[in-house]
């Protein structure tokens, strides 16, 4: 069965420190992969995904995320963290002739020290 | 465009009560589920749909009932409300299946007494 693994359930990170969120997909075939944040009191926002193409993608807020077919995953960065990126955030997997609905992680929770 | 919506926001029952989360999307998208959200538990699948008329389980079903009769609602039932099921619940939508943005809504939060 298909699985996403977010294997950090907190990460603490002082206000302007660097930040990796890691995520590892199992999945038989190439998967099509998503990093949504939940900010406190919300819904979830989709923060940037992966179809094909360049492994690195750009998303809002200065995140960036790298596919690495070897390693299974698919780590979310941030080169300046700021008080304000505070939140919850899910990576999500899905493939073409998979499952309807996406597979999600169970989440890792970002705090951030002033 | 709305996005997607859901009323209420807050609601407090008690147990055996029974009610209706309400979930609508102005999008036009075939897709939508609904999850909740338990700490430590991430984000669970309770039922989806596939389009109007079609609907199938997700991972915690039990004590949940859906219907889809227009592409734009996707209510959630509970018919005997229970403390377990105290949670705060999403509804998302999307164009195409799985390999789509999920589209999510602001939640409602349930405290069944």
């Amino acid at each position: 069965a298909q699985s996403v693994t977010q294997p950090d359930i907190h990460i603490t990170v002082s206000e302007g420190a660097s930040l990796e969120l890691r995520c590892n997909y199992s999945y038989g075939a190439t998967p099509y992969l998503f990093w949504y944040v939940q900010s406190p009191g919300q819904g979830l926002q989709l923060l940037l995904k992966y179809f094909s193409g360049d492994t690195l993608v750009q998303g809002i807020k200065g995140f960036e995320a790298e596919f690495k077919r070897s390693q299974s995953s698919f780590n979310l960065r941030k080169p300046s963290v700021h008080w304000s990126d505070a939140a919850e955030y899910f990576c999500a997997a899905g493939y073409t002739g998979g499952s309807y609905i996406p597979t999600f992680g169970r989440g890792t929770s970002l705090i951030v020290h002033p | 465009n709305a996005g997607v919506t859901q009323t209420p926001k807050f609601q407090v029952l008690k147990t055996g009560q029974s009610m209706t989360l309400q979930c609508a999307q102005d999008m036009n998208h075939e897709y939508m589920s609904w999850y909740r959200q338990d700490p430590g538990m991430g984000l669970r699948l309770i039922h989806y749909s596939v389009g109007a008329g079609i609907t199938d389980q997700g991972e915690v079903p039990n004590g949940y009932n859906v219907s889809r009769s227009t592409t734009e609602d996707f209510p959630l039932r509970l018919l005997s409300a229970a403390p377990s099921q105290t949670s705060v619940y999403f509804c998302a939508s999307s164009d195409r299946p799985s390999t789509d943005t999920q589209y999510f809504g602001p939640g409602t939060r349930l405290t069944v007494l």
